[in-house]
């Protein structure tokens, strides 16, 4: 069965920081891994998507990267703002259409 | 524009109640998923559907029941037989004919007094 770790927990930055989060996964035999956003009382904004065959996607300041044979992906906040400050989770998928998600990490990003 | 609708944003059940959370989308996906979200723990899946007139129990389906008598409706019911029903409630579509990403709602807040 999937398990998903991401750490850290919780993270606290000065705005301008770049920062890594990272996501760990036991079963490699995914067909994708998605990267989202969630603030407070709302719902999830999925962020970036990484299709199995690729190594990384790039969306304005984030970029996600994925390494299928050790079971890690990463999300890379570049220049970040309080703006960014939220949960952020990752997800891997498998052939199945089934969607294992992480706890989580909580950014808080100071001005 | 596209996207998922969910309702009540907010609702509140005395025991023994059963109580129906609406979940509706426009995306023209085939693929829908019902959630559960406590505090200091991950998404667990209750209930999905890959097509109409099916549905499949997730992790945690006791006390709660769906259908998917439309595409783009998907609603979920929380029976009097959930013991701890207080949560937040995620409804998602997949776009399965393209990339397989997920796409989500708001969320619903049930709490029981």
């Amino acid at each position: 069965k999937q398990e998903v770790t991401q750490i850290p927990a919780a993270l606290s930055v000065p705005e301008g920081e770049n920062l890594v989060l990272n996501c760990s996964f036991t079963d490699s035999a995914i067909y994708n891994l998605q990267w989202f956003r969630q603030d407070p009382g709302k719902g999830l904004t999925s962020l970036l998507l990484i299709q199995s065959s690729q190594r990384e996607q790039t969306s304005g300041r984030l970029n996600a990267s994925l390494d299928k044979s050790s079971g890690r992906s990463t999300l890379y906040i570049a220049a970040s703002q309080p703006g960014d400050s939220a949960t952020y989770l990752c997800a891997p998928g498998d052939y199945g259409q089934n969607f294992v998600f992480g706890p989580g990490t909580r950014l808080s990003v100071l001005p | 524009d596209g996207g998922i609708t969910q309702s009540p944003k907010y609702l509140f059940r005395k025991e023994g109640q059963n109580v129906t959370l609406s979940c509706e989308q426009n995306l023209n996906h085939d693929a829908m998923y019902w959630y559960r979200q406590d505090p200091g723990q991950g998404l667990r899946l209750i209930y999905y559907s890959q097509i109409v007139n099916d549905f499949q129990k997730g992790d945690i389906a006791e006390g709660y029941s769906v259908s998917r008598e439309k595409k783009e409706s998907f609603p979920l019911t929380v029976t009097s037989a959930q013991k701890n029903p207080t949560a937040f409630y995620l409804c998602a579509s997949e776009d399965r004919s393209n990339t397989g990403e997920l796409f989500f709602g708001e969320g619903s807040r049930l709490t029981v007094l």
